[in-house]
């Protein structure tokens, strides 16, 4: 069980252009849902915390109107990278909380390349 | 501020035992992880200790001491798919999770 889905696995596209990640919770509903991002040999760094139907909660430093999320419901929520530029090529991970447990279950992340 | 300290690579060999140490210091305490991420992956739960002592699980044991703010993953009988980066995480107050940079775990035969 807890088996956290994304897709796409790898993009390229070009600069300028915007690109969305789905992130799906195949067997459970997920009341919170996260997004990361991790760039080679750093860890993981929390971009935004997402609760279904209400505005997602940004971490300092990352620009709400560029990495737009939608949780639209309780087993999808959506990244999407806006004009995308080279700096922002990336390993892009979401997560998954069920209910009260506090583990995070991730999704299988999404490399970005921005050409 | 809130930080978490864990040795940046380690080296052990195949068969045997191996400990990777955690500190850290957070913002409110809900519970400590380990994840285990190879290399081009999302990283898969391991284990969570919010309470004192040693939780064993398989090969994998995992230790909690609150009142030091430390952590250990202990591995035992490594086998070389054990080869990945270990990392730690502290869960704060507002139930975040506060990462680790990871620990590159090597295993040679």
């Amino acid at each position: 069980g807890a088996v956290v889905s994304q897709h796409p696995s790898r993009v390229i596209c070009k600069s300028g252009t915007s690109v969305k990640i789905e992130c799906r919770s195949l067997d459970f509903q997920a009341t919170t849902m996260f997004w990361y991002r991790q760039f080679p040999k750093k860890s993981l760094m929390l971009m935004a915390t997402s609760n279904e139907g209400s505005k997602a909660t940004y971490e300092q430093g990352v620009e709400k109107d560029k990495f737009l999320i939608n949780h639209a419901s309780l087993t999808l929520s959506t990244l999407t990278v806006t004009s995308a530029h080279p700096e922002d090529s990336s390993f892009y991970i979401c997560s998954a909380a069920i209910g009260d447990f506090p583990s995070q279950y991730f999704g299988p992340g999404t490399r970005l390349l921005v050409l | 501020g809130q930080n978490i300290d864990q040795p940046t690579e380690m080296t052990a060999t195949e068969g045997a035992i191996v400990q990777i140490n955690c500190t850290y210091q957070t913002s409110g305490f809900n519970g400590l992880f380990w994840y285990q991420q190879h290399a081009g992956e999302a990283p898969t739960f391991l284990s969570y200790n919010v309470l004192d002592g040693l939780e064993e699980k398989g090969r994998f044991s995992s230790f909690l001491s609150r009142s030091k703010g430390y952590s250990y993953l202990l591995l035992k009988e490594l086998q070389m798919k054990d080869s990945a980066s270990y990392l730690c995480a502290s869960m704060d107050s507002n139930y975040q999770l506060i990462w680790g940079a990871g620990t590159k775990l090597i295993i040679k035969p």
